[in-house]
């Protein structure tokens, strides 16, 4: 089972504030997702990478994989409490299976107003 | 467009008792369907996966048990709950053939007492 480790584990900033978040692997992915949850809800994608050295912006969230595709970041751009949730990562398990995930324990980011 | 519909958000069970989550998908066909258990607000377990109709994998032995009977829905049961079967519980589809995208449904609270 490949595994995915997420730092930090927790993460309290103020609002206005930059944070970069990891996700790292000594596995090698075909792809990798990155999801936010809210508290009491379900996890919703926020963006798939699939290249090396692929960036991809959302707003003020941009996406980095890495160019050997074992890792990837997400840094967030002037934080707003709006954003405060549980970052997850998560790719393909791999091993000939085309159908799990397996996901990192996830960064629970609090910003504050 | 696709939904996922999972029930109850919330239940409140006594040790001993059944238990049925039942999670269905609308706007789509032969779906991979997942559950997932989720501690403490942190990484999610796969539970159990069905890539077709009365198509179980099950991850994780344990006091519960997964179904398919049609092919966008799947429930999640328990003969006989244990006080280590409370959880978030969720529920997600990815499309046919490939699951490196999961769309998750809002969880359901699950408190054993």
């Amino acid at each position: 089972t490949q595994l995915l480790e997420q730092s930090p584990q927790f993460l309290s900033i103020q609002e206005g504030e930059n944070l970069t978040v990891y996700c790292n692997s000594s596995s090698v992915f075909s792809s990798l997702q990155w999801y936010r949850q809210e508290p009491g809800e379900g996890p919703v994608l926020l963006v798939t990478v699939v290249t090396g050295g692929e960036v991809k912006k959302l707003k003020r969230l941009t996406f980095q994989f890495g160019d050997a595709r074992k890792d990837s970041s997400l840094h967030i751009t002037a934080a707003q409490p709006g954003d405060t949730g549980l970052y997850l990562c998560a790719a393909p398990e791999g091993g000939g299976s085309n159908y799990k995930l397996t996901f990192g324990k996830g960064t629970l980011l609090t910003v504050n107003p | 467009s696709q939904t996922i519909h999972q029930w109850p958000a919330t239940l409140v069970q006594p040790v001993g008792s059944p238990l049925s989550l039942e999670c269905t998908v609308e706007g789509t066909s032969n779906p991979n369907l997942y559950w997932y258990r989720q501690a403490a607000g942190r990484g999610l377990q796969l539970l159990f996966y069905s890539v077709g109709i009365g198509q179980i994998s099950s991850e994780v032995p344990q006091n519960l048990s997964a179904s398919r009977p049609q092919d966008r829905q799947f429930i999640l049961s328990s003969k006989k709950l244990l006080l280590s079967d409370s959880g978030f519980y969720l529920c997600a589809w990815s499309p046919a053939l490939t699951g490196n995208i999961q769309y998750f449904g809002a969880g359901t609270r699950l408190s054993v007492l």
